[in-house]
């Protein structure tokens, strides 16, 4: 049973550009969460979703950032135009129910130069 | 708003000795704590838990304390060894909540 797949596993993208990330949950879990990670700090939350649906995005930025989890295919976290700030290393996590823990995959740095 | 914190940021201890991380959270409605350890370049994995009912937990070298009064949690992990290097981050959570708030993490090097 394959872990929870992130890819790319490091992204580079000029500022301006867009990002696109992507993650494969962990089969037969239907929950997703998307973290950040900054330099020097911990895991922050972003946004939680399940199939077709966003159910929290509370501590996803308003502006730039958007997230999805289609009925087919992998949960995708979009960030448009980025800024250097938005260099961090994003962490995809998975569970079957939403109060179980959760497994996180090995996440994608990104770098905006 | 840092509602979970670790205030050591690294810890270096020798082969065979006790660890000791600590992690103190200022928010009252967390009742589910969790710990878990990160290698460079990969995700968190999970190492152990504990839910505000108890006050210990043991895995095998690894056990958690909660101090619920003082809002205190601690990892004890006995006896330390080289694989144990890694990056230990501190978790909460309300009960059915799915958002964990985490710490910034502890660096532990087990010296040979």
């Amino acid at each position: 049973n394959a872990g929870v797949m992130q890819n790319p596993r490091h992204l580079v993208r000029r500022r301006g550009q867009e990002a696109r990330l992507r993650c494969s949950p962990m089969k037969g879990h239907s929950h997703v969460y998307w973290y950040r990670q900054l330099p020097e700090e911990g895991l922050k939350f972003m946004v939680y979703l399940q199939k077709e649906n966003i159910i929290d995005e509370s501590g996803m930025p308003k502006e730039r950032f958007s997230a999805e989890f289609p009925k087919e295919g992998p949960s995708i976290l979009r960030i448009q135009q980025v800024v250097r700030g938005d260099s961090a290393a994003y962490f995809c996590a998975s569970s079957p129910l939403i109060d179980t823990e959760a497994f996180f995959g090995q996440g994608t740095r990104l770098t905006v130069v | 708003d840092q509602q979970v914190k670790q205030n050591s940021p690294s810890l270096s201890v020798q082969e065979g000795r006790i660890s000791i991380l600590n992690c103190d959270y200022t928010n009252s409605m967390f009742d589910y704590f969790l710990w878990y350890k990160k290698y460079p370049a990969e995700g968190p994995t999970f190492l152990i838990s504990i839910s505000s009912i108890k006050d210990k937990n043991e895995d095998g070298r690894f056990t958690v304390f909660l101090n619920k009064s003082a809002k205190h949690l601690s990892l004890h992990i006995v006896p330390s060894q080289p694989g144990d290097s890694a990056v230990y981050f501190c978790a909460a959570r309300g009960s059915n909540d799915y958002k964990l708030s985490f710490g910034a993490g502890t660096t532990v090097t087990v010296r040979a």
